[in-house]
């Protein structure tokens, strides 16, 4: 059955450092989705990415964040300056229909 | 006030018992997905329901919708130790206010213990 992965499963950096969360979707799936949940509290929706661009984004999805699907598979979330409270579990997804699947997620730990 | 919470957050039940864990939500949706999360680990789509259904069945599980009330309710049937997770509804909102997007709007989740 297909299945959305990510990589690494944890990252851990340091504060200011920049970082790249990779995923790839399910294959034939036409939007994708970051979420995060920060240990203990509910997920959240950072962005949504339709057609090679964000067709919307959190609060939290600030300057610091970009997303790319820099070729056919793949999806990446970038936090250009970690800060601590970035440190969450990351979870990218992605839907064809209605369904939305997830992956396992990056656990990034920002030192 | 908040799209999505459960109830209750946290439950605890006999092995082979039934389940049973409400969400409740605020504003008008095109379809309800329920999820589960093993400890620290990745979110797992259990059920889709939309908003012009009432109830959906998908092996021990069962899901109804009330949209004049905004609640939605999943109930796992014969619980199984197996079963011990967080469970989370999750909205979309309906067309109209989402533009098709389709974001998901998460629930603070119910965690069930299965006790064997």
């Amino acid at each position: 059955e297909p299945e959305v992965t990510q990589t690494p499963s944890h990252q851990v950096t340091q504060m200011g450092q920049e970082v790249i969360l990779r995923c790839v979707p399910i294959s034939n799936h036409l939007y994708f989705y970051w979420y995060r949940q920060i240990l203990g509290q509910k997920v959240e929706f950072l962005v949504s990415f339709y057609n090679n661009e964000i067709s919307e984004k959190s609060e939290i999805f600030d300057d610091q964040f970009s997303v790319e699907r820099p070729d056919g598979s793949n999806f990446t979330l970038k936090i250009r300056s970690t800060k601590l409270e970035d440190s969450a579990m990351y979870f990218c997804a992605s839907r064809g229909l209605d369904e939305q699947f997830f992956g396992p997620g990056t656990r990034l730990t920002v030192l | 006030s908040q799209q999505g919470e459960e109830d209750p957050q946290a439950l605890s039940i006999q092995e082979g018992e039934n389940a049973t864990m409400n969400c409740s939500y605020k504003t008008s949706i095109n379809n309800l997905q329920w999820y589960r999360q093993n400890s620290g680990r990745g979110l797992v789509h259990l059920i889709l329901i939309r908003s012009n259904e009432r109830e959906k069945h998908s092996g021990r599980l069962r899901v109804t919708l009330d949209t004049s009330k905004k609640s939605s309710s999943l109930l796992i049937t014969a619980s199984r130790a197996a079963d011990t997770a967080s469970y989370f509804c999750a909205t979309v909102l309906s067309f109209i206010s989402n533009f098709g997007n389709e974001k998901l709007t998460f629930g603070t989740g119910t965690r069930l213990t299965i006790i064997p």
